[in-house]
């Protein structure tokens, strides 16, 4: 099947600038997506990108597609501690039945003081 | 924000105990998912809905079973629970064709820590 990966670990200092990459196989994949997940909690809808953009930006988030490379990559500016979590990227496609979502392992963003 | 409700938030119980976790919607949602999160983060796609009646078996097997006989309900159920068990289930729902999202955006419960002793 399809694979989405991430790398597991990032750690940043608070105020600098976050990249998280994330790579798929899947060439139909449709929307990309990344979602959050604080400890003890459900995963919370950051964003989503459509396959024909280049880059979607909403306040301190950035995510750039290189669609050519299969590349997924979110930055998060001026990074808080409260920006500590899980993050998840993920995909849909018609590749996948119903079009569900095909997620990442997870990268755990630490964030220091 | 997702109007999508996990319960319990926490369960501790013995070995050979039968649990029913349950997820609510309000949404309308005809799809619906349950995911295993194992301590490594990574999540495993258990079972899934495509509307009432309607239930599928997912990527990774799974000895709990779940049934869809209404809309916004979509119980999971282990009938005797073991410590292999103990995990994180977390719910969510997406929406049908025609709303005002693209239909695969999918929105998640709190979850529910379950710890079988």
């Amino acid at each position: 099947g399809e694979d989405v990966e991430q790398s597991l670990f990032l750690s940043v200092r608070e105020g600098d600038s976050s990249v998280i990459n994330c790579t798929y196989t899947d060439s139909s994949s449709t929307y990309l997506y990344w979602y959050k997940q604080e400890p003890g909690a459900g995963l919370q809808l950051l964003t989503y990108i459509f396959s024909n953009m280049d880059m979607k930006q909403d306040q301190r988030l950035t995510v750039l597609l290189n669609k050519k490379d299969k590349h997924l990559s979110l930055r998060i500016a001026d990074t808080q501690t409260g920006d500590s979590a899980i993050y998840f990227c993920a995909e849909s496609s018609p590749n996948n039945a119903g079009n569900m979502l095909t997620f990442g392992g997870g990268t755990r963003l630490m964030v220091k003081p | 924000e997702a109007d999508i409700y996990q319960t319990p938030r926490y369960l501790v119980i013995g070995t050979g105990k039968k649990i029913t976790l349950e997820c609510s919607q309000t949404m309308g949602h005809d799809k619906m998912y349950w995911y295993q999160q194992d301590p490594g983060m990574e999540l495993h796609l258990i079972h899934y809905s495509y509307g009432v009646n309607s239930t599928e078996k997912g990527d990774l097997s799974s000895e709990s079973t779940v049934s869809r006989i209404r809309t916004e309900h979509f119980p999971l159920t282990l009938e005797s629970a073991r410590p292999s068990h103990t995990s994180q289930y977390l719910c969510a729902s997406s929406e049908t064709s025609g709303g005002k999202e693209h239909t695969d955006t999918q929105y998640f419960g709190p979850g529910t820590r379950l710890t079988v002793l």
